[in-house]
């Protein structure tokens, strides 16, 4: 069985600090899928990232970067200078490679992020 | 374009009623899912259609019915709804089914009264 854990509930920073939002997984597949979304109230589900488990370098994209570490199972994403527009539910996704496991993203509870000006 | 679309982005029925809930994309991707989302929670699979052809029914109730008329169209017919189906109805799709879902369109607000 899969499973995503975000031991952070709620966070809230006030606005140009960094933030880090944690992500531990669990699957027996060799090889998955791991996403981050963004869900702000207007409720749509924003594709971040997907990161093959095979590729293990870190991403930057602008004020996000991930950190994907295979030997502790984590996925987590850093926001620099973080702004009130960064204020939203983020989830943190898995995918495995079988029709069962793969066919269907496993979700953490998700965090939710305030940024305050 | 990585762009799914949803209609109605709202929908108020009656337990009595009939309606349908409609989902594009034209990415080629081909496989397509429906999601449910309940306020505070994550999204729920509900259906995976791969190669328009269903291949994942998460035990969903009857009174929802999938329906992929082409490679492009996913469709949601909804009968007989409960109150407790109110719910953030999410589409989403990807290149294949190895991804779960990749793409979400904005989803469908649905409330039953």
């Amino acid at each position: 069985a899969q499973k995503v854990t975000q031991a952070q509930t709620e966070i809230s920073v006030v606005e140009k600090e960094d933030v880090t939002l944690d992500c531990v997984y669990e699957t027996r597949d060799t090889t998955y899928y791991l996403f981050w979304y963004k869900q702000p109230p207007s409720g749509e589900l924003v594709f971040l990232i997907r990161r093959n488990s095979f590729d293990e370098q870190n991403e930057i994209s602008g004020r996000y970067s991930w950190n994907f570490q295979k030997s502790t199972s984590s996925f987590n994403f850093t926001i620099t200078a973080s702004q009130v527009v960064d204020s939203a539910v983020y989830f943190c996704a898995l995918s495995g490679q079988y029709e069962t496991s793969g066919s269907r993203l496993t979700f953490g509870e998700g965090t939710q992020l305030t940024v305050n000006p | 374009d990585t762009e799914v679309t949803q209609t109605p982005k709202h929908l108020v029925m009656g337990m009595t009623n009939k309606k349908s809930l409609k989902c594009e994309q034209h990415m080629g991707h081909r496989a397509m899912y429906w999601y449910k989302q309940k306020a505070k929670k994550p999204p729920e699979l509900m259906f995976v259609y791969s190669y328009e052809k269903l291949s994942i029914n998460e035990s969903v109730p009857s009174r929802f019915s999938p329906e992929c008329p082409n490679s492009s169209l996913l469709n949601l017919h909804l009968h007989a709804l409960q109150p407790e189906d109110s719910a953030l109805y999410l589409c989403a799709s990807s290149l294949a089914t190895g991804r779960g879902g990749e793409y979400f369109g904005p989803g469908t607000r649905l409330t039953v009264t």
